[in-house]
């Protein structure tokens, strides 16, 4: 499985960040969690928000209010909202695939697989 | 909610051994946790998925050098045999039924 984020690289404060991941190699429509995940400049990993193929979705507390998270399953993408941005939000953006399956079955878990990541800076 | 704990750093001499620790916060320590490798300037790598048990399973293409075994709250990474290149940050996350957390990460130096 390959994931690629995609979106702009600066985005003015009080403005929505946009970012879409695309996936090749596998369809999200068979299954597992697809996620976002941030890094702010020098500093550790924090978890956004993941997203099912049924459109379920699971957000940060501390984000929730800012957040929504859709999946197009047709396209094998999914896509992160992040309104209201402050210079807080300036980060690396990573999108994964997360959870495990096992038969028909799937469950919300770790990230497996990690796209490369994307500098998003929020500044005017 | 699972907290995980790291210490900020570690260090281990080119050719020998080096364990790092993810620590769990009471009454979790039955999570599952994953380890993930940052190597400066790329994206994090998934190494493996660690139970309670000590079993785990690494992710395709990670070298027989890196295992992984658990002691109660206690989950632990060990790289056999160090390289230069894994120099890195290494994160622990879990997750319980609708979050995911990550550890602060040790960043190991190759002396």
């Amino acid at each position: 499985v390959h994931l690629r984020e995609s979106g702009p690289g600066l985005v003015k404060p009080s403005e929505t960040l946009s970012l879409t991941c695309t996936v090749s190699g596998y369809s999200i429509s068979s299954g597992y969690y697809w996620g976002w995940i941030r890094q702010p400049p020098g500093k550790g990993l924090e978890w956004i928000g993941t997203v099912y193929q049924s459109g379920s979705t699971f957000y940060s507390p501390s984000l929730k209010s800012r957040i929504d998270i859709s999946v197009d399953t047709s396209k094998n993408q999914f896509s992160l909202n992040l309104n209201s941005v402050t210079a807080a939000d300036t980060a690396v953006y990573f999108c994964a695939r997360e959870g495990y399956c096992s038969g028909s079955s799937c469950y919300f878990g770790g990230a497996d697989s990690w796209g490369q990541g994307t500098l998003v800076t929020v500044s005017s | 909610q699972p907290v995980l704990t790291q210490s900020s750093s570690a260090s281990a001499s080119l050719g020998s051994s080096v364990t790092l620790t993810c620590t769990l916060n009471s009454g979790h320590s039955s999570f599952i946790i994953a380890w993930h490798q940052q190597q400066p300037g790329k994206a994090p790598r998934f190494l493996m998925k660690l139970e309670s048990s000590g079993n785990y399973n690494k992710g395709s293409g990670v070298p027989d050098r890196f295992s992984g075994s658990s002691a109660g709250a206690d989950r632990y990474l060990t790289i056999s045999h160090v390289q230069s290149d894994d120099e890195a940050d290494y994160y622990c996350e879990t997750w319980d039924t609708n979050t995911h957390i990550f550890g602060g990460g040790t960043r190991l130096t190759v002396l």
